[in-house]
């Protein structure tokens, strides 16, 4: 098993491009969520995943779109960046359901947006 | 949403030497769990531990949840030990709240 895997490892992006972070699972997890990372901060919750078709909102969603077409994809958006969005962003699963299972993360991906 | 705290923020300590890391959390949880991040940035996750104690190797933990709080007890730490650990707790609708971390450094 690749378990979570995360493309691109590392982005810069300008003002106002768009672009989508990749994450896939290959553990046939239900629960997959995004987290951004800020320095000095703890992970803070931006979309999840319940399973294909479901996704709600976390803690900071604003300026990100998320969609579950598949059970093993789970793609973030941004459709606009802004140097507030500059962070490290990390896709994570788990068997059913963010809250009685262990989590699983990807190595992550460092997005600069200038 | 949950407010998690840790504590303390920094850490250093030399090795072979034992420690404790505190996490309180402002809310019943049905989900705590402890998680490692290497100085290159993979989270590791060491323990689910919503409550009791549990053991693997040098490192153990004990959540009392009715008192809102959790301890990772390292013993006879290494090197490879260094990094941040994080806290982080679920109560219902699938949210889950990180504190802002321990960064542990162990040295020779």
């Amino acid at each position: 098993n690749a378990g979570v895997t995360q493309t691109p490892k590392f982005q810069v992006l300008k003002t106002g491009q768009s672009m989508t972070l990749q994450c896939a699972q290959d553990m046939n997890h239900e629960y997959m969520s995004w987290y951004r990372q800020d320095p000095g901060m703890g992970l803070r919750l931006i979309h999840y995943s319940v399973g294909a078709g479901i996704t709600d909102q976390g803690e900071v969603p604003n300026g990100y779109n998320v969609s579950r077409s598949t059970t093993e994809d789970f793609p973030l958006r941004l459709l606009s960046a802004a140097p507030s969005q500059t962070s490290v962003y990390f896709c994570a699963s788990s068997q059913a359901g963010g809250i009685q299972e262990t989590q699983y993360f990807g190595p992550g991906t460092r997005l600069l947006v200038l | 949403g949950i407010q998690v705290e840790q504590s303390p923020p920094d850490l250093i300590l030399q090795e072979g030497a034992n420690s404790t890391l505190r996490c309180n959390f402002s809310d019943s949880v049905n989900n705590l769990q402890w998680f490692h991040q290497n100085p290159w940035g993979q989270l590791i996750n060491l323990f689910y531990i919503p409550s009791g104690t549990k053991q693997n190797g040098r490192l153990s933990a004990t959540t009392v949840a009715t008192e809102r709080y959790s301890l990772l007890y390292i013993s006879s730490s290494q090197t490879t030990d260094s990094g941040v650990y994080f806290c982080a707790v679920g109560r219902t609708g699938n949210q889950f709240y990180f504190g802002t971390g321990t960064s542990l450094t162990v040295i020779p």
